[in-house]
């Protein structure tokens, strides 16, 4: 099946600690992006990568890093300056960086202890 | 940067009853996108809507594009229990290079009384 996966479904980290989100596709997409949604909210752009080796930050980038060695994968680290992790966290794909159809992953609820 | 109102923030009705949405936006937009989202799970897209004036059906639902540009509606008729999540617009304005990510409306979270 052709999808985007994303893992662990839950995640929780304790104070000071940096944790990382997997995003996985194999739709063959070029553009990844990553969102934060948090209750009652909207989803916020953290990261985004058109492509291999590329990626910009969004509206909401500080205290997070990402990483675009494969086509395939787009990582996410909440590291330790992300004062208020807590959040559901949403990685999409879609075919180019200028094609508007996004198709999102299940999603990590991240809790910190 | 762009803002998305979407309302009703929340809808309260009866299983079979008709059900309207609607954003706008505080630019012109030229993509919208109407995206559903159940408790725990990734949003998934609905209908997608590329051109100013156009009416899209995807089942029971139906989605247009306001000639404005600046609003979208969705419509679902003869709702039934499946419906029940967050509805959410998006949409994407070029003005700026139009290579990030999508602006969302806060969502439309509909609930359905047997």
């Amino acid at each position: 099946d052709g999808g985007i996966t994303q893992s662990p479904k839950y995640l929780f980290r304790k104070e000071g600690q940096n944790v990382t989100l997997s995003c996985e596709q194999n739709l063959n997409h070029d553009a990844m992006y990553w969102y934060r949604q948090d209750p009652g909210q909207g989803l916020r752009l953290i990261y985004y990568s058109q492509i291999v080796n590329d990626f910009q930050k969004g509206d909401i980038a500080e205290g997070y890093s990402v990483s675009r060695e494969k086509k395939e994968s787009f990582p996410l680290t909440v590291t330790s300056a992300q004062k208020n992790p807590t959040a559901f966290y949403l990685c999409a794909s879609s075919i180019s960086a200028n094609q508007e159809t996004q198709y999102f992953g299940p999603g990590t609820r991240l809790l910190v202890l | 940067g762009q803002q998305l109102n979407q309302s009703p923030q929340s809808m309260f009705i009866q299983e079979g009853e008709d059900v309207s949405m609607n954003c706008t936006s505080s630019s012109i937009f030229n993509t919208w996108l109407w995206y559903k989202q159940e408790p725990g799970e990734g949003p998934v897209l609905l209908i997608a809507l590329y051109k100013a004036g156009e009416l899209t059906s995807n089942g029971r639902l139906t989605a247009q594009f306001g000639i404005t540009r600046k609003d979208s509606f969705l419509n679902i008729s003869a709702s039934i229990p499946s419906d029940v999540g967050i509805y959410f617009c998006a949409g994407r304005d070029h003005s700026g290079g139009g290579a990030d990510g999508l602006t969302f409306g806060k969502g439309t979270h509909l609930i359905i009384q047997p």
